[in-house]
């Protein structure tokens, strides 16, 4: 089974610039997540989806960050204009839409912003 | 609001002894589930075990086992015969149960070496 493929990998960008992560989920997860991870902190939720509808994104900094799961599969997430402090791990996780089943995440997209 | 706390930052351990990491969370849920993920430097979160809520016995998985207290709200992971592979960061997480918003909820993370 394919897990949750992330890329880029890795991004370095200068302040005010955009960058944009896109996540491919397992197939058949209607549940997908994106988490912000600081350096030497716990992941932070930013947007939750069910299937391509938003179903928690209380903690994503609108005024620069967006994100779009269109028709319910693929997922990009996006910072304009991007600050410093966006730098960071975004990870991408999947799961099932049952009640305590497992997420599974991607690798992971280090952001750097210089 | 839910919350999980760890209160370690770092943990060590000997090879082929025994270590506890603890977690405590808060929530007015009675449905939940708690999971403890392992994060090794090559950064993919990996499940290490899953506990149910309205389950009293403790989930095992071969080496790893918790102590979960629901009236203490704490969700230790005991990792018996410590292995140099164990060496990760280790998360605790909550996830409530039912409804659409079964958002997955992450601590601080427990940094764990493994010394030979």
């Amino acid at each position: 089974e394919a897990g949750v493929a992330q890329s880029p990998r890795y991004k370095i960008i200068e302040k005010r610039q955009s960058v944009a992560f896109w996540c491919n989920p397992i197939s058949g997860h209607a549940t997908l997540y994106w988490y912000q991870q600081i350096l030497g902190q716990g992941p932070k939720l930013l947007i939750q989806f069910q299937n391509n509808g938003v179903v928690d994104d209380s903690q994503l900094p609108k005024d620069r960050f967006s994100a779009e799961r269109l028709k319910g599969v693929d997922s990009t997430l996006k910072i304009q204009p991007a600050k410093l402090e966006d730098s960071a791990v975004y990870l991408c996780a999947s799961s099932l839409a049952i009640p305590g089943t497992e997420a599974f995440f991607g690798q992971g997209t280090r952001l750097t912003v210089v | 609001a839910q919350t999980v706390t760890q209160s370690q930052p770092e943990m060590s351990v000997q090879e082929a002894e025994t270590v506890t990491l603890s977690c405590t969370y808060d929530t007015s849920e009675s449905d939940y589930y708690l999971f403890w993920y392992k994060q090794p430097p090559s950064r993919q979160m990996i499940l290490v075990i899953r506990q149910e809520a309205y389950k009293q016995q403790n989930a095992t998985e071969n080496r790893f086992s918790v102590n979960f207290q629901k009236a203490a709200k704490s969700f230790s992971l005991k990792i018996s015969d410590s292995q140099l592979g164990d060496a990760a960061m280790y998360f605790c997480a909550y996830r409530v149960g039912g409804g659409a918003t079964n958002k997955l909820i992450f601590g601080t993370g427990t940094l764990l070496a493994v010394q030979p």
